[in-house]
């Protein structure tokens, strides 16, 4: 069956400019995570989605972040005014029901902040 | 604050011999813990995982244990494969966090044939 997927693969933006990150979760899985990866360091807890409940924000590393979650599947996260620090991969993830459990990746969006 | 470390960034072990990742934890809330593998442009898949109520878990040819009151686990893959080189991230959870998981900074397997 489909797995996680992500689009784009790639993405070079210019600071100061809004980028948008979409992630497709497998099929019947209620919840999804997003987590991103800087050079050379693991991977860092964005946010989470389960069901219609309210999003785990906790992660989010300022206000320019945003993500949503629309009709339980497809999610877009939103970076505005991009910052080069924002440089990372961004990893999306979903599980079946956001329990303790194994999460599914996707290959992850590669954002170039120049 | 880094809760989930793994201090080794690397690792080379010549094939069919074994390999030993280590994992050290300091939040003692954490009740379930797995190891991801990670290739270069891909993303991390699962490998195992485990529960706190357990010290053992095996799959094939990887197994991990886990160390309760030294807050450590590690994994352990035998026979060691060329097709193994990878990162491997160790990640842990709580039960009472939404099961969003804290990962370590990775170890860079590499098996020479």
């Amino acid at each position: 069956g489909a797995g996680v997927s992500q689009s784009p693969s790639n993405k070079v933006t210019e600071k100061g400019k809004d980028v948008e990150l979409r992630c497709d979760p497998i099929s019947g899985h209620t919840a999804l995570y997003w987590y991103r990866q800087s050079l050379g360091q693991g991977l860092e807890f964005l946010i989470y989605f389960q069901g219609n409940s309210a999003p785990d924000k906790s992660g989010l590393p300022s206000d320019r972040f945003s993500a949503e979650r629309t009709g339980g599947s497809v999610s877009t996260l939103t970076i505005q005014r991009t910052q080069q620090e924002d440089s990372a991969v961004y990893l999306c993830a979903s599980s079946l029901s956001g329990l303790q459990e194994t999460q599914y990746f996707g290959p992850g969006t590669r954002l170039l902040v120049l | 604050d880094q809760q989930v470390k793994q201090n080794s960034p690397s690792l080379s072990v010549q094939e069919g011999r074994i390999s030993i990742l280590n994992c050290d934890y300091t939040n003692s809330m954490f009740d379930y813990f797995l190891w991801y593998k990670k290739y270069p442009a891909e993303g991390p898949t699962f490998l195992i995982s485990i529960s706190s109520i357990k010290d053992k878990n095996e799959d094939g040819r990887f197994t991990v244990f886990l160390n309760k009151s030294a807050k450590h686990l590690s994994l352990h893959i035998v026979p060691s494969q060329p097709g193994d080189s990878a990162v491997y991230f160790c990640a842990a959870s709580t039960s009472s966090n939404t099961g969003k998981l804290i990962f370590g900074q990775g170890t860079t397997l590499q098996v020479k044939p």
